[in-house]
């Protein structure tokens, strides 16, 4: 069964680099031509696109982020990764991981979510 | 960037009641790239209607999406217990992709 999984810390100090993954089990990232990338939705309030990444590499981000971000993809290990760095506690979100068809595709395929929290 | 304004903020209605949704934009949408999502507290959101009127794998017809241009519309015909959640716009056409603020749907 096709899944998506987000792991990474529940807790991130300001100003330090926020890591989460995404693990893909059902299907191989590298063998069908999908788009994967990252929604978050701050405690309360509504969602926010961050960004997107192809299968081959080539990546899309919100020109709206504030946030220093990137996102990258480990066809080895079935799994596609999110780094925001210098995070404040704006960042404090659900982050989830989603799947796409194309560019102009809608969200069919979401993670849970994992909730992280930027606090000292 | 479109800016998707949801309406009302919040639809107090009781079960079998009919639910209308809106959903406005700051530009033009085509609407083969308007979506609608259910999200229920705890859970990820789910993609109920896509190019505005075709529903997804899964949704009810008492689900339906109208609309074009600026003006998008979600219906719910006759609620149902489970329908009771929040409801998301959101536009896929440009590579900003926005999504509008959301219109909780409460238990009268």
């Amino acid at each position: 069964q096709l899944q998506l999984q987000e792991s990474g810390p529940g807790l991130v100090k300001p100003s330090e680099t926020l890591s989460l993954t995404c693990s893909v089990s059902g299907v191989s990232i590298s063998s069908t031509s999908y788009y994967w990338g990252w929604v978050r939705q701050p405690p309360g309030k509504g969602l926010e696109w961050i960004g997107s990444i192809y299968f081959s590499g080539t990546t899309y981000y919100n020109p709206s982020f504030k946030s220093p971000v990137t996102i990258s993809v480990d066809t080895s290990r079935n799994h596609f990764s999110l780094q925001l760095s210098s995070v404040t506690a704006a960042d404090t979100a659900v982050y989830f991981c989603v799947r796409h068809r194309t560019v102009t595709s809608p969200l069919r395929l979401w993670g849970q979510g994992t909730l992280v929290t930027v606090s000292a | 960037e479109v800016v998707l304004t949801q309406s009302p903020a919040t639809l107090s209605l009781s079960p079998g009641e009919r639910a209308t949704l809106s959903c406005r934009a700051s530009q033009s949408v085509t609407s083969t790239f308007l979506g609608w999502y259910q999200q229920k507290p705890g859970q990820a959101p789910r993609l109920l209607i896509y190019g505005a009127s075709s529903r997804a794998t899964g949704t009810p017809d008492r689900f339906s999406g109208s609309g074009s241009g600026t003006d998008f519309t979600l219906t719910i015909s006759r609620l149902e217990a489970e329908d009771f959640a929040v409801y998301y716009c959101q536009q896929y056409e440009t590579s900003h992709w926005t999504f509008g603020q959301g219109t909780k749907v409460e238990m009268k």
